[in-house]
């Protein structure tokens, strides 16, 4: 099956300065690729999503590139603010026969500084 | 507010007790599922229902048994818990199952095993 894995664990940056979040995946057939936001007390929120047909996808201050050779897709947050403080997770999934499976990355910390 | 609603947002019960979780989903989606999130672990998909219909069961110990009575409601009955079984219990659903289908998180319910 799928096996993701996901860097760093924790990440503190300054406000004003990008983070990078990482994610490796194993199934070379992984066509979907969204990445979650899991505020404190609240169940995860998708922000941004890419799929294996294109490289990079930006929304606002959000980016995901996608190295399907590499099998290894980030996340860019640029001009970080406190509220991006969260839990950020990547997830890998197949489509197989209609059924939705995402393989979630174990999710990485991220703290801005004010 | 994700228009997923679980009830209880806490839970500690006793390993001999049995007691059931509760989602519900005011956007009209046609599946739902079951995650758990357990500390420095990746989400765990547990159940899938599409239409009413069970589509997934990973490999869940049967001390967990979802009943989906219609495509708006779900719960995880639970009995009989050991105390590995503390974690975030998260429900969600989508319009469909599907790759790409945008996943729709509660809040989770915090279970305590004791």
């Amino acid at each position: 099956g799928e096996n993701v894995e996901q860097h760093p664990s924790t990440l503190s940056v300054q406000e004003g300065d990008s983070a990078v979040i990482k994610c490796t995946y194993s199934d070379s057939a992984s066509n979907y690729f969204p990445w979650y936001k899991q505020e404190l007390g609240k169940g995860p929120q998708l922000i941004i999503d890419i799929r294996s047909n294109v490289g990079e996808k930006k929304d606002q201050r959000i980016a995901v590139t996608l190295n399907k050779t590499a099998k290894h897709f980030s996340l860019h947050i640029t001009e970080t603010q406190p509220e991006d403080s969260a839990v950020y997770f990547c997830a890998a999934t197949l489509s197989n026969f209609g059924n939705e499976k995402l393989t979630f990355g174990t999710g990485t910390r991220l703290t801005i500084i004010p | 507010e994700t228009g997923v609603t679980q009830t209880p947002r806490h839970l500690v019960m006793g390993m001999t007790n049995k007691k059931s979780l509760k989602c519900e989903q005011h956007l009209g989606h046609n599946a739902m599922y079951w995650y758990k999130q357990s500390a420095k672990k990746p989400l765990e998909l547990m159940f899938v229902y599409s239409l009413e219909e069970r589509v997934e069961n990973n490999s869940v110990p049967s001390r967990f048994s979802p009943e989906c009575p219609n495509s708006s409601h779900l719960f995880l009955h639970l009995h009989t818990l050991q105390p590995e079984d503390s974690a975030l219990y998260l429900c969600a659903s989508s319009q469909v199952i599907g790759v790409g289908t945008e996943a729709f998180f509660g809040q989770g319910t915090r279970l305590t095993v004791v």
